[in-house]
C-alpha cells in the first residue's frame, strides 16, 4: 500500500496569503496524484488531478506541481471560502490511498 | 449533471451487516466508469472501500476485502455496499464517488454521504 504523508497538519493563514501544502509518497506514483478540498459537513471537491491539472470549475489560484514522490498544493491568494482541509490521493496503484489531511485555517 | 445520493440505516449493531445503496441521476452506471466507496470515520482522514464496473468486475481495499461486498443493479442505476461482522471501528460516514474515465482512481463526483454508527 502507498503511504501518503502531509504536512502540514494544520496551517494558520489570512486571507489573501499564499498557502503551500505538501505531500510525500511512501514509493514514486509517477504524476498520479489528486487534491481535494472538504469542508465541514460536505463531501470532498476533487481540485487537482494528475499532479497539476485543474478540474472543472476549479479556479486558477489552485495550482498543483510535482512528481514520483513529493508533490504540492499552491493557493497562490486565499480567499475566505479557502478555509478548509485538503487532502492528496493517489491512484498509482491500488488500493487508492489518502493522505491525512492538511487543516488551512484562519 | 450527474448526482449520487447514498441511503440506508444509519445505526447497526455490533457484529451486525452494514448495507448502503447509492442511487446515481443524471447519468448512467452502465457508462465507462467505475464507482467507488469511500469512508470517513468522524473527525478523521478517507479511506477507500472498494470499486465496481457495470458488468460487474470489483477492487477491494485489502484492509477490508473479506467483509466487503460491492455490487451494481443496472437496471435501477443504483451501486450497494455490504459490510459484514461491523465494530466500532466502523462508524462512519460513507460517500459513493465516480471515478471518471480519463482518470479512473480519481473521484469526480460524490454523494453527501450517510453517517453510519455501530453501537448497540
Amino acid at each position: 500500500e502507498i503511504v501518503l504523508t502531509q504536512s502540514p497538519a494544520t496551517l494558520s493563514l489570512s486571507p489573501g496569503e499564499r498557502a503551500t501544502v505538501s505531500c510525500t509518497a511512501s514509493q514514486s506514483v509517477s504524476g498520479f496524484l489528486a487534491w481535494y478540498q472538504q469542508k465541514p459537513g460536505q463531501a470532498p471537491r476533487l481540485l487537482i488531478y494528475d499532479a497539476s491539472n485543474r478540474a472543472t470549475g476549479i479556479p486558477a489560484r489552485f495550482s498543483g506541481s510535482g512528481s514520483g514522490t513529493d508533490f504540492t498544493l499552491t493557493i497562490s491568494s486565499l480567499e475566505p471560502e479557502d478555509f478548509a482541509v485538503y487532502f492528496c490521493q493517489q491512484r498509482a496503484g491500488w488500493p487508492w490511498t489518502f493522505g491525512q489531511g492538511t487543516k488551512v485555517e484562519i | 449533471q450527474v448526482q449520487l445520493q447514498e441511503s440506508g440505516p444509519g445505526l447497526v449493531k455490533p457484529s451486525g451487516t452494514l448495507s448502503l445503496t447509492c442511487t446515481v441521476s443524471g447519468g448512467s452506471i452502465s457508462s465507462s466508469n467505475w464507482w467507488s466507496w469511500v469512508r470517513q470515520p468522524p473527525g478523521k482522514g478517507l479511506e477507500w472501500i472498494g470499486e465496481i464496473y457495470h458488468s460487474g468486475a470489483t477492487n477491494y481495499n485489502p484492509s477490508l476485502k473479506s467483509r466487503v461486498t460491492i455490487s451494481v443493479d443496472r437496471s435501477k442505476n443504483q451501486l450497494s455496499l455490504k459490510v459484514t461482522s461491523v465494530t466500532a471501528a466502523d462508524t462512519a460516514v460513507y460517500y459513493c464517488a465516480r471515478e471518471p474515465v480519463d482518470f479512473v482512481g480519481n473521484f469526480d463526483y460524490w454523494g453527501q454521504g450517510t453517517l453510519v454508527t455501530v453501537s448497540s
